[in-house]
């Protein structure tokens, strides 16, 4: 069975560009997360969907950040501008409801210079 | 939310088992224990989870204690392929049970 496919696996910009972190959640799962994991803070929460529906994006860093659930299949996580201090791996999760065992993709490690 | 504390790093052998414990002395009645493990390069990956009772699986053991303030995820037979980061992690009970927030972790560095 194919697991949460993320896109690109790697992605190297300059700062002030856009950037658009793209994610596929296993068929069939109604909620889907987006994570940022680095080396000072760990893996935190960026948004969360339920039913393509934001639920939770309290841990959105600015508005230079933003998250579409256009359908069930697609979601994308996009930054507009690009900072340095953005880089970091972006995960994408899905699960069946929200409580359940959340499946994560492989990441894009994202890198702004 | 309640926290999770975890040693930064534990050392195994392979082939022999690996306790790897995890202090939650603030949890409440309806948080569910979740551990997740976190191999190089990859992202999370579920292990087990349980409420009160101790738990089995393919890939490991949870032992919770009576209080529910620790528990311990317990491979029987380390391999190289378990090194990786072992996060504990609490969900909180109602709206917000979707919300898994990561620690640190353990890292578990298996010898060959």
């Amino acid at each position: 069975d194919a697991g949460v496919i993320q896109s690109p696996r790697h992605e190297v910009t300059e700062m002030g560009q856009e950037v658009t972190l793209r994610c596929k959640p296993i068929s069939g799962h109604n909620s889907l997360f987006w994570y940022r994991q680095t080396m000072m803070r760990g893996l935190e929460l960026l948004i969360y969907f339920n039913n393509n529906v934001p639920i939770d994006d309290s841990g959105m860093p600015e508005d230079r950040f933003s998250a579409k659930m256009p359908n069930a299949s697609f979601s994308t996580l996009k930054i507009q501008p690009s900072e340095p201090r953005d880089s970091a791996v972006y995960f994408c999760a899905s699960t069946p409801t929200a409580w359940e065992t959340q499946y994560f993709g492989p990441g894009t490690r994202l890198l702004v210079l | 939310d309640a926290k999770t504390t975890q040693p930064n790093s534990m050392e195994s052998n392979e082939e022999e088992p690996v306790h790897l414990p995890c202090n939650h002395s603030t949890i409440s009645g309806t948080d569910y224990i979740h551990w997740y493990r976190q191999l190089p390069s990859q992202g999370p990956e579920y292990v087990i989870h349980g409420l009160t009772s101790n738990v089995n699986n393919r890939m490991a053991s949870l032992a919770i204690a009576e209080d529910r303030k620790s528990s311990t995820l317990i491979l029987h037979r380390a391999t190289l392929r378990d090194a990786a980061v072992y996060y504990c992690i609490l969900s909180p009970s109602g709206g917000s049970n979707y919300k898994l927030t990561f620690g640190k972790g353990t890292l578990l560095t298996v010898n060959p």
